[in-house]
């Protein structure tokens, strides 16, 4: 159980264009959902927190209109960045926390390029 | 606020040899604790976590944990490795209050066999 998918695994843009990645908790519901960015040889880094039907919370330094974040059900969430360039290059991974759950299931990451 | 200590970068390991990843922590409030692997390209797996009770936490794959609440530590151990538990190793935290949201990670400690 408490299996979280990602889509796509990797993917591939060209500098200007906008790349959508989909979060899905596939055996639960997910009132919460994190995603997180990683740099090569470096730790996770938390972007946003997103709450089933309410607007994310970003932290600081992360540009809430450059990293648009949807959580529209309590499956799924989706993380578009936005008019992309060669520094959004990384490796995202989303976390996913079921109702009154108190640890998170991890996707298994995408990876993003752009060119 | 929290923060959390990896305090080796890398540790090589000699397979069948045991070892020991250390964690430190700090927190003005109490929290949970938690040890993910991650292998090359892939998301992270919970190995253990500690949550309340037994300070010696079993996780999955033969780790273990020792939650020492004055040294502030959760230093994860395992008697014999294999080859296969090459990967990356991520202390994390949590506060209890809160409502279990913000994991705060270390650095990551490549556990080299």
């Amino acid at each position: 159980g408490a299996v979280v998918s990602q889509h796509p695994s990797w993917v591939i843009c060209k500098s200007g264009t906008s790349v959508k990645i989909e979060c899905r908790s596939l055996d639960f519901q997910a009132t919460t959902m994190f995603w997180y960015r990683q740099f090569p040889k470096q730790s996770l880094m938390l972007m946003a927190t997103s709450n089933e039907g309410s607007k994310a919370t970003y932290e600081q330094g992360v540009e809430k209109d450059k990293f648009l974040i949807n959580h529209a059900s309590l499956t799924l969430s989706t993380l578009t960045v936005t008019s992309a360039h060669p520094e959004d290059s990384s490796f995202y991974i989303c976390s996913a926390r079921e109702v009154a759950g108190r640890e998170q299931y991890f996707g298994p990451g995408t990876r993003l390029t752009v060119t | 606020a929290q923060s959390v200590t990896q305090l080796d970068s890398q540790v090589p390991v000699f397979e069948e040899a045991p070892v020991e990843l250390r964690c430190n922590y700090s927190s003005s409030v109490s929290v949970y604790l938690f040890w993910y692997v991650q292998y090359p390209n892939q998301g992270l797996q919970l190995l253990l976590k500690y949550l309340s009770g037994s300070t010696l936490v079993k996780g999955i794959n033969g780790f273990e944990a020792e939650f020492n609440k004055s040294q502030t530590s959760f230093h994860l151990r395992k008697p014999s490795v294999h080859i296969s538990d090459t990967a990356e190793y991520f202390c994390a935290v949590t506060p209890l209050s809160g409502g279990y949201n913000k994991l705060i990670f270390g650095a990551g400690t490549r556990l080299a066999v």
